[in-house]
């Protein structure tokens, strides 16, 4: 089983669309949580760090769910500009590793 | 300020050549990391680096080696290059677990 995983999509939806990424994870030690996004052929940044309570960023919101061991990301009134790869990555407090998932697409159509 | 920097940022090589990645960064980060990126796929985690002289492997460490003699520094050596190591490399550095800053790329096809 993938450290990471995430369904890769692709998601095509209109713009204004609400569209939600979800990405689980196996190791129970995972500590830090984060969203990046990547445009093609781009190097990844940072999104989002996903913190326990959630949190929101404008059109972003980021949830942690323990117990079942995922995380989500909600992007609400999407915008052409939205489109792009959004990988969800985890470091595991045991070693300190940073493991990506395998990135899901979306594109956001006119 | 120059963060995470790589160089080259394209290469070809031929079969059973080697080359060595390198990675600089400038943010005294103590951790340090190489992915590779393949067509469509997610980053894959080669080695890391916890701090100076500490290296460890990742997801898919066989045909790469690393050293970490400086905060600053983190080459990625390829010993007998093979057409399955054509990809884009990453390299990225962070504080203790927090946001990961990364290199533009590096661009490597073996032929």
């Amino acid at each position: 089983r993938k450290e990471v995983e995430q369904d890769p999509g692709p998601f095509n939806v209109p713009e204004g669309a609400t569209v939600a990424f979800n990405c689980t994870y196996s190791n129970s030690a995972s500590q830090s949580f984060f969203w990046y996004r990547q445009d093609c052929r781009k190097e990844p940044k940072l999104l989002m760090s996903v913190y326990s309570s959630g949190n929101e960023d404008g059109r972003f919101t980021a949830q942690l769910n323990r117990a079942s061991q995922y995380i989500s990301l909600l992007i609400r009134d999407s915008k052409l500009s939205d489109s792009a790869t959004y990988l969800c990555a985890v470091i595991a407090s045991n070693t300190g590793k940073l493991i990506f998932g395998q990135g899901t697409t979306l594109q956001v159509k006119p | 300020n120059a963060g995470v920097t790589q160089t080259p940022k394209f290469r070809i090589l031929k079969i059973g050549q080697s080359m060595t990645l390198q990675c600089a960064q400038d943010m005294n980060h103590n951790y340090m990391y190489w992915y590779r990126q393949d067509p469509g796929m997610g980053l894959k985690l080669i080695y890391y680096s916890v701090g100076a002289g500490i290296t460890d492997k990742g997801e898919v460490p066989n045909g790469y080696n690393v050293s970490r003699s400086t905060t600053e520094d983190f080459p990625l050596r390829l010993e007998l290059a093979a057409p399955s190591q054509t990809s884009v490399y990453f390299c990225a550095s962070s504080q203790t677990r927090t946001e990961a800053f990364f290199g533009q790329g590096t661009r490597l096809t073996v032929v």
